[in-house]
């Protein structure tokens, strides 16, 4: 089955204590991004990648970090969460035709 | 540099009646068009698209929307709401300006009345 996987779907942590959310793919895409939804705020793009090894920054790249060693794989870096970063993060693959999204990441930093 | 709009971010329509959400987008170069649902505590799943062709589209759950150019409008209608169908929806664009990034609208939430 086609599909977006991100883990984990839920996550409290503490203010300064690094953490990753995963993102994998089945489908081959070249391309992948990641968002985080806030109320009232709608999706906003944090980074994307075009293909592996290109990653360039989306509207709010700020406090986050993401990698792409492998085609199947963009995991998003929080370095030192903070309590602004508390959100709900999906990852998408795909581009041109529509994109896929993973089930989402609902990430509270205390 | 593209844009999208979503007329209300809260839409109400009794359970039966016509759903019509609105959608305007701006873009020098022909778009592709998308509709996103979400619905409570879920991920955005894909309603239905419009890239080339016939300008009325059919997507899931028996919505459609039509592209009317002229308009530069994306509307999403179902003919007759069901309660199943309350969610917010999304709607993007996409072209060879964004660099076939999408380029969302701010949502419009869904609420039927019973």
């Amino acid at each position: 089955e086609a599909q977006v996987t991100q883990n984990p779907r839920y996550l409290i942590t503490v203010t300064g204590k690094k953490l990753t959310v995963t993102c994998s793919q089945n489908m081959n895409h070249e391309y992948m991004s990641w968002y985080r939804q806030d109320p009232g705020l709608g999706l906003r793009q944090i980074y994307y990648s075009m293909n592996v090894e290109v990653t360039d920054k989306g509207d709010v790249p700020e406090g986050y970090k993401v990698s792409r060693k492998e085609k199947r794989n963009f995991p998003l870096i929080l370095e030192s969460p903070s309590p602004n970063q508390t959100s709900l993060y999906f990852c998408a693959s795909g581009r041109n035709y529509g994109y896929t999204f993973g089930s989402g990441t609902r990430l509270t930093v205390v | 540099a593209q844009s999208v709009t979503q007329l209300g971010s809260h839409v109400s329509v009794s359970e039966g009646a016509l759903v019509l959400l609105r959608c305007n987008y701006s873009s020098s170069v022909p778009p592709y068009l998308f509709w996103y649902v979400q619905y409570p505590n879920q991920g955005l799943q894909l309603l239905l698209k419009y890239t080339t062709g016939a300008t009325l589209v059919k997507g899931i759950n028996g919505f459609e929307a039509e592209f009317k150019k002229s308009e530069t409008s994306f509307h999403l209608t179902k003919p007759s709401a069901h309660m199943s169908d309350a969610a917010e929806y999304f709607c993007a664009v996409s072209s060879l300006d964004s660099n076939y990034q999408l380029i969302w609208g701010a949502g419009t939430k869904l609420i039927i009345k019973p």
